[in-house]
């Protein structure tokens, strides 16, 4: 079956450091790869994805790149900012025949200080 | 669209009780999902529908749970009795066609179970 491997946390930073937080997968097929955030008492919301091998997502500032020879989907952001604290899930979509597999990984608590 | 929306965003019973997690989709979309979320499980999917057909509901924990979804517009997931090791944070969450497609969260139902 699909499974999703991103980096343990928690993860401390200061401000205007360098993110990167690991995220690797199993699976069948050509999946689609999605990270999300989650603040603190709000649900998950779509940071960026990527659809196909050597998409780069992108947004406010953090991307991430579809590797199928690593299978892999890092994600990355240059300069992190107080406002990035929250947790991160790595996660992935397929779609064997009817059916619908979007798998998530256990998720990695970030901490921005000032 | 108001996004997904979900009721009550906190529930406190007495175990035995019997507790129902009502969720509206967003409209037009085809699928259906309900996670729950803890500190020591992380994030896992109880049960997805499509098109408001049940599709996999092999990680509902046990008869107790039971989830619904009468029409395009919503869905219940109901525990009766509830115990407290129910005690968790529930989403739902809806998505179009294709593997592509992001899912939306609502913002959770915290049910405490005591």
């Amino acid at each position: 079956g699909n499974s999703v491997t991103q980096m343990e946390g928690p993860v401390t930073l200061s401000e205007e450091a360098f993110l990167t937080i690991n995220c690797t997968y199993t699976a069948t097929g050509y999946p689609s790869l999605f990270w999300y955030v989650q603040y603190p008492g709000e649900g998950l919301q779509l940071l960026l994805k990527a659809t196909k091998a050597d998409d780069k997502g992108s947004n406010k500032g953090f991307e991430a790149t579809y590797r199928k020879e690593t299978t892999s989907f890092h994600l990355e952001k240059g300069s992190v900012q107080v406002s990035d604290s929250a947790v991160y899930f790595c996660a992935l979509s397929s779609s064997p025949g009817s059916a619908r597999q979007l798998t998530f990984g256990s998720g990695t608590q970030l901490t921005v200080l000032p | 669209d108001a996004g997904v929306i979900q009721s009550p965003r906190h529930e406190v019973t007495e175990m035995g009780q019997e507790v129902t997690l009502r969720c509206k989709p967003i409209s037009g979309h085809d699928y259906l999902f309900w996670y729950r979320q803890t500190m020591m499980r992380g994030l896992e999917l109880l049960i997805y529908f499509n098109n408001n057909v049940p599709i996999d509901d092999s990680g509902m924990p046990e008869d107790r749970f039971s989830a619904k979804m009468p029409n395009a517009s919503f869905s219940t997931l109901k525990i009766q009795p509830s115990e407290p090791r129910d005690s968790a944070v529930y989403f739902c969450a809806s998505s179009g066609e294709g593997q592509g497609a992001e899912a939306f969260f609502g913002q959770g139902t915290r049910l405490t179970v005591v």
